[in-house]
C-alpha cells in the first residue's frame, strides 16, 4: 500500500525550531519529487515547499523562505522540513505529500497525502 | 490572496449539476500548466480528483470532469450526491512564482 505517514508536530513557543518528518512506504521514494503542504483549520491548502528527486531542486513559499528548510534522505525513504523562528501564523497541520513527477518545475499532481502532522506555534 | 481564484462556495441540489471555477493567469493556467483537482471530505486529508486533461485517478466516478480554456478551468460534477458535499481546490504551477499554487478553496454544499 501506498503510504506517507508525518511526525514530528507538536507545540512550541514562538521563536523556537522544530522538524517534522515523512516516511513514505510502497513506492519507489527517489523516483518522485516531493511536497509539504499545510492547512489551517477551516482554511484553505498553502503549498510550502518542495524537492526534486535528487534534493538538487528546493523551493519555498515567500512566507516561509529564510526559516524553512526541505530535506529528503532516499536511503531511508525520509522527508523532512526542518522549521525555525517559528511565528504563531505557522500554526497548521502540515501534509507530506507526493508529486507524480521526479522534477518539481512544472505542474504535475500531487497522488499520495499523508494524514498531517499538527505544529501549533505559541507561548 | 490566492494565486489561482475559486468561488468560496456553491450548492445544488440532489441529481444537479454543479461547476467549480478556477481563475488564474497568463503565469499559470494561461501558460498551459496542467489543472488538478482536489477533494477534501470533511475531517479528512485531500485526495487528487482529476489530474491533467481531464483524467481520473481509479475510483474516482465519471460524475466528475474538468475543462480548460485560456486562463481558467472548471470542474463539473453531476448527478450531485450527498457523499460530494466537501472543499475543492485546484493547482497547477506558476513560472512567475516557481512553484505549485493551489485556489482557495470551494465549500460544496448539497442542498
Amino acid at each position: 500500500e501506498v503510504q506517507l505517514m508525518e511526525s514530528g508536530g507538536g507545540l512550541v513557543q514562538p521563536g523556537r525550531s522544530l522538524r517534522v518528518s515523512c516516511v513514505a512506504s510502497g513506492f519507489t521514494f527517489d523516483d518522485y519529487g516531493m511536497h509539504w503542504v499545510r492547512q489551517v483549520r477551516g482554511q484553505g491548502l498553502e503549498w510550502v515547499s518542495s524537492i526534486n528527486w535528487n534534493g538538487d531542486t528546493v523551493a519555498y513559499a515567500d512566507s516561509v523562505k529564510g526559516r524553512f528548510t526541505i530535506s529528503r534522505d532516499n536511503a531511508k525513504n525520509s522527508l523532512h522540513l526542518h522549521m525555525n523562528s517559528l511565528r504563531p501564523e505557522d500554526t497548521a497541520l502540515y501534509y507530506c505529500v507526493k508529486y507524480t513527477s521526479s522534477s518539481v518545475d512544472s505542474s504535475y499532481a500531487m497522488d499520495v497525502w499523508g494524514q498531517g502532522t499538527s505544529v501549533t506555534v505559541s507561548s | 490572496q490566492s494565486v489561482l481564484t475559486q468561488p468560496p462556495s456553491v450548492s445544488g441540489a440532489p441529481g444537479q449539476r454543479v461547476t467549480i471555477s478556477c481563475t488564474g493567469g497568463d503565469s499559470n493556467i494561461g501558460a498551459y500548466y496542467d489543472v488538478h483537482w482536489y477533494q477534501q471530505l470533511p475531517g479528512t486529508a485531500p485526495r487528487l480528483l482529476i489530474h491533467g486533461r481531464n483524467n481520473r485517478p481509479s475510483g474516482v466516478p465519471e460524475r466528475f470532469s474538468a475543462s480548460e480554456s485560456g486562463t481558467a478551468a472548471s470542474l463539473a460534477i453531476t448527478g450531485l450526491q450527498a457523499e460530494d458535499e466537501a472543499d475543492y481546490y485546484c493547482q497547477s504551477y506558476d513560472s512567475l512564482s516557481g512553484h505549485v499554487v493551489f485556489g482557495g478553496g470551494t465549500k460544496l454544499t448539497v442542498l
